[in-house]
């Protein structure tokens, strides 16, 4: 079964310092998300990406926060500036649509981001 | 603003007995619904969409179904085995570019 694929698993950073999490969605799919989970928190909506640019952002997503499709496969969120706080699981999904109609999410099993 | 409750937080249930998990939402203007299942430091599994038209869907030992007019949806899983264990949540979509509100979730324990 098509799986998203995320990279690393798990990553320490400075605080302060500029990360990049990668994905890689399903490649068929043309939607795209980010999502994060702090511990012990809802997981919440970052930001919604179709036809190459941003259809939707959350009050989460400020100007720290970035995302590209450098090419055809990959789906990069990049954190400029770490703040602790920004500690938290990071799930990329994708999703396909027929019709007009939205199939379900697949998500990645997450990157999990420590800022110390 | 959408909020997503699920109601219970924990269950624990000997292996073999139906239950149901509850989800309720407080705008009723919802694209679709999904519920989702989630092992501990681990990604999300989805395992039913419900779209806004729809009343319910079937997976296996899994029903799920929606009542947007009341802002419910229940999640019915039959005859629970220990692999079930996990925490679900529900996830209500609220527009057409699919970004979901999630609930906190309900932590299911099944007992051998």
């Amino acid at each position: 079964e098509p799986e998203v694929t995320q990279t690393p698993s798990h990553q320490v950073t400075q605080m302060g310092q500029e990360v990049i999490l990668r994905c890689v969605p399903i490649s068929n799919h043309l939607y795209f998300y980010w999502y994060r989970q702090i511990l012990g928190q809802k997981v919440e909506f970052l930001v919604s990406f179709y036809n190459n640019e941003i259809s939707e952002k959350s009050e989460i997503f400020d100007d720290q926060f970035s995302v590209e499709r450098p090419d055809g496969s990959n789906f990069t969120l990049k954190i400029r500036s770490t703040k602790l706080e920004d500690s938290a699981m990071y799930f990329c999904a994708s999703s396909a649509e027929t019709g007009g109609v939205l199939h379900g999410y697949t998500f990645g099993s997450g990157t999990r981001l420590t800022v110390v | 603003k959408q909020e997503v409750t699920q109601i219970p937080a924990a269950l624990s249930v000997p292996e073999g007995e139906n239950l149901v998990l509850n989800c309720s939402f407080t705008d009723s203007a919802i694209y679709n619904l999904q519920w989702f299942r989630q092992d501990p430091g681990k990604g999300l599994t989805s395992l039913l969409l419900i779209q806004s038209s729809q009343r319910e869907q079937t997976s296996g030992r899994l029903n799920a179904s929606l009542d947007k007019s009341s802002g419910r949806s229940t999640l019915y899983i039959a005859a629970s085995q220990p692999g079930d264990s996990a925490t679900y949540l529900c996830a209500v979509g609220g527009g057409s570019q699919g970004n979901l509100i999630f609930g906190k979730g309900t932590k299911l324990s099944v007992k051998p």
